[in-house]
């Protein structure tokens, strides 16, 4: 069980981003939901979006998710410098067993 | 506001345990499912286990199971990982982290972390 996402994206200010975490057809099965979470450096992981599409309260709208199928994104709209971070996906394998993807690096140009 | 803080981290040989404690404040602790997870040096996240609410369901990532206890004393809002039989590839930093809902589902708030170093 498996989840995909590319090891670094990067945008220039202003500009916006997707990042995709594709999973294999055990780990999201009946397409259980994807989470988001964000890591600054230095600092603990942070919920982004939870349930695929769902911001936790303090979370800017520029951050938003979605999903089809077996593979879910997160879009970050007008990237900012304080955006550059590691973003990780996180799902459930076929034992609902927590699963997260490699981490993609973000660097704002 | 939630407050994890964890601590018990430091320095073992292989084969060698060692426990980890998180202490819960900001919420009723005995509500929720409870996680460690844990991130090797420059490398992603990698979730270890989860327990329920109630403390009667434990579920290990195959990497650790036989080999980590995770438990809690809901009295004393207190989440343990209890790790033997320790090796260099568990050397990392382990994250106490709170479910919104009584078992895993995904997490909402992180700890600091506590560094565990397995070396000789």
């Amino acid at each position: 069980s498996v989840l995909t996402q590319p090891p670094s994206v990067s945008g220039a200010p202003g500009q916006r981003v997707t990042i995709t975490c594709t999973g294999s057809s055990s780990s999201h099965g009946a397409s259980p939901d994807v989470h988001w979470y964000q890591q600054l450096p230095g600092a603990p992981p942070k919920l982004l979006i939870y349930v695929n599409t769902n911001r936790p309260s303090g979370v800017p709208d520029r951050f938003s998710g979605s999903k089809s199928g077996t593979s879910a994104s997160l879009t970050i709209s007008d990237l900012r410098a304080d955006d550059e971070a590691d973003y990780y996906c996180q799902s459930h394998d076929s034992s609902l067993n927590m699963i997260f993807g490699g981490g993609t690096k973000l660097t704002v140009l | 506001q939630v407050q994890l803080v964890e601590s018990g981290g430091g320095v073992v040989q292989p084969g060698k345990s060692l426990r980890l404690s998180c202490a819960a404040s900001g919420f009723t602790f005995s509500r929720y499912g409870m996680h460690w997870v844990r991130q090797a040096p420059g490398k992603g996240l990698e979730w270890v286990a989860v327990i329920s609410d109630d403390g009667l369901n434990k579920y290990y990532d195959d990497s650790v199971n036989g080999r980590f206890t995770i438990s809690r004393d809901n009295s004393k809002n207190t989440l343990f990982l209890q790790m033997d039989s320790l090796r260099a590839g568990d050397t990392a930093v382990y994250f106490c982290a709170k479910d919104p809902y009584g078992s895993g589902f995904y997490i909402d708030s992180w700890g600091q972390g506590t560094l565990v170093t397995v070396s000789s």
